[in-house]
């Protein structure tokens, strides 16, 4: 039963910021939401995660709604080089990374 | 960051041989590593828990006799497909845990391509 439901691709015009949704309506409290990115044939890299409150980092920032049931991941300014498949992942801290099937960003030139 | 190297990047191998494919945590020791298979234009499936000095714990549906793995040290993983058939050509990919299990960080490797002709 899949936790998390994502777009199956978004596009994003270059220098433009990239908003990616993510539901996750079944979410417990103690489960965090985590976001990976895969670029093609590569393993997936971590971008950024929270529990609660908003976070950033230098990749994203990471937008949680009050109810916590949705997420948005923020690209503030993507480049060509963010085009990859984005995951989004609720667990547990000491839970297994189970991937879904994630949305598919094309940033255009 | 964390880095985690495989090897070999891709083989190619013939039908009824075995590929052993090695994870290595570069600049930490990961107790416990991940093992994943990608087919093209699918999502990673977890296929099994590799745990350092203990056997690994298979993933529903993934045949162990199939897919041996082993962890003798803090540093390396490795898995061998055996007696590998066209089926089991896919993406593979390793991850390293590190910190403690109640706050972890889960570093990926750049993954194997196998091709089995």
């Amino acid at each position: 039963d899949a936790k998390t439901t994502q777009p199956t691709s978004m596009d994003c015009a270059e220098g433009r910021a990239a908003n990616l949704p993510c539901n996750h309506s079944t979410i417990s409290g103690n489960e965090y939401v985590y976001w990976y990115r895969q670029i093609h044939s590569q393993g997936p890299q971590y971008i950024i995660h929270g529990l609660k409150n908003n976070e950033t980092n230098e990749m994203a920032s990471l937008i949680i709604t009050e109810d916590r049931k949705s997420s948005t991941l923020i690209l503030p300014h993507a480049t060509l080089r963010d085009t990859a498949v984005y995951y989004c992942i609720v667990r547990r801290n000491t839970d297994k990374l189970i991937f879904g099937t994630g949305t598919r960003l094309q940033v255009f030139p | 960051g964390a880095v985690v190297s495989q090897h070999p990047s891709w083989v190619i191998c013939k039908s009824g041989t075995s590929v052993k494919i090695e994870c290595r945590s570069l600049d930490f020791q990961a107790t416990t590593m991940f093992w994943y298979r990608q087919f093209p234009k699918q999502s990673l499936m977890l296929m099994a828990t590799s745990n350092e000095g203990s056997k690994a714990t298979y993933e529903q549906g993934v045949e162990k006799d199939k897919f041996l793995i082993n962890h003798a040290s803090l540093t390396l993983s490795t898995l061998t497909v055996t007696s590998a058939h066209p089926e089991d050509s896919s993406f593979y990919i390793c991850s390293a845990l590190r910190g403690p299990a109640a706050y972890n960080e889960q570093f990926f490797g750049p993954g194997t391509r196998l091709t089995v002709l």
